[in-house]
C-alpha cells in the first residue's frame, strides 16, 4: 500500500458523534486525498491537500472538513456523524514529479448506527 | 458533470481468453487516463496508465485510448482466475496552472475468470 496507513481500520459510531480518520504516509508526497466508496457510486472524491495547510473540497463534501498540519498525516473528521457517511474511506498519496498517478491506503470502514 | 462509464458487467471469460473492458468519458479535454484493480474487499491498485492516443502495453495488459471517440479500454491477454476482480476507470481533471489532480472514477467492471 506505497508506504500508507489508515486508522483505524473499522469504526461503529452512532450518530450524531464526532469521528476522525486518519491517513499517516511515508512516502513524503505532496498530494493527499481522501475518497469514499459506496456500492452504485463508486469512488468520489472528498477533500484533498496539495500540501501543508492546502485543502480543497471535492465533489462530496458536505459534512466532513480535513486537516493537514504535516506532510505525512491527512485527517478526515465527520463532525457529526449520520448514517449516509456510513461508507468504506480510502486515502490516497500521489508525487510531485507524478501528481497523476495515485496510490491507495488499505481503507477504513465506517458505520454509523 | 465530468462522468466516466463503464459497463458494471459481470464479465465473465474462460481462463487463458481475452478479457476486454471497456470506458466512455463526457469531458473532451480529458489527458489523463487511467486502470485500477480491486479486489474484493481490498483498496485500489493502480495497474495501467495512458496519456496518448493508441496501446500501451505492459506484460499481459493492454491500454487503448481513441480520444477523438473519448474512449479507453483495457485488454488482458491470457487471463487468469487471479485477475477475477473489479476494474476502475480513471480519468484526471487538471486544473491549467494549478497544481491540483483530481480523478473521476467509473463505477467499475466486474470481471470473473473461470478456470
Amino acid at each position: 500500500d506505497a508506504g500508507i496507513t489508515q486508522s483505524p481500520r473499522h469504526k461503529v459510531t452512532e450518530t450524531g458523534t464526532p469521528v476522525t480518520l486518519r491517513c499517516h504516509q511515508t512516502e513524503n508526497h505532496r498530494y493527499m486525498y481522501w475518497y469514499r466508496q459506496d456500492p452504485g457510486h463508486g469512488l468520489r472524491l472528498i477533500h484533498y491537500s496539495y500540501g501543508v495547510k492546502d485543502t480543497d473540497k471535492g465533489e462530496v463534501s458536505d459534512g466532513y472538513s480535513v486537516s493537514r498540519s504535516k506532510t505525512e498525516d491527512f485527517l478526515l473528521t465527520l463532525e457529526s456523524a449520520t448514517s449516509s457517511q456510513t461508507s468504506v474511506y480510502f486515502c490516497a498519496i500521489s508525487e510531485e514529479l507524478r501528481p497523476y498517478e495515485q496510490y491507495f491506503g488499505p481503507g477504513t470502514r465506517l458505520t454509523v448506527t | 458533470q465530468k462522468e466516466v462509464e463503464q459497463n458494471s458487467g459481470p464479465l465473465s471469460v474462460p481462463e487463458g481468453a481475452i478479457a476486454s473492458l471497456n470506458c466512455t468519458y463526457s469531458d473532451r479535454g480529458s489527458q489523463s487516463f487511467f486502470w485500477y484493480r480491486q479486489y474484493s474487499g481490498k483498496s485500489p491498485e493502480l495497474i495501467m496508465s495512458i496519456y496518448s492516443n493508441g496501446d500501451k502495453e505492459d506484460g499481459r495488459f493492454t491500454a487503448q485510448l481513441n480520444k477523438a471517440s473519448q474512449y479507453v479500454s483495457l485488454l488482458i491477454r491470457d487471463s487468469q482466475p487471479s485477475d477475477s476482480a473489479t476494474y476502475l476507470c480513471a480519468v484526471i481533471e487538471e486544473r491549467r496552472g494549478g497544481s491540483n489532480y483530481k480523478l473521476t472514477f467509473g463505477k467499475g467492471t466486474l470481471l470473473t475468470v473461470n478456470p
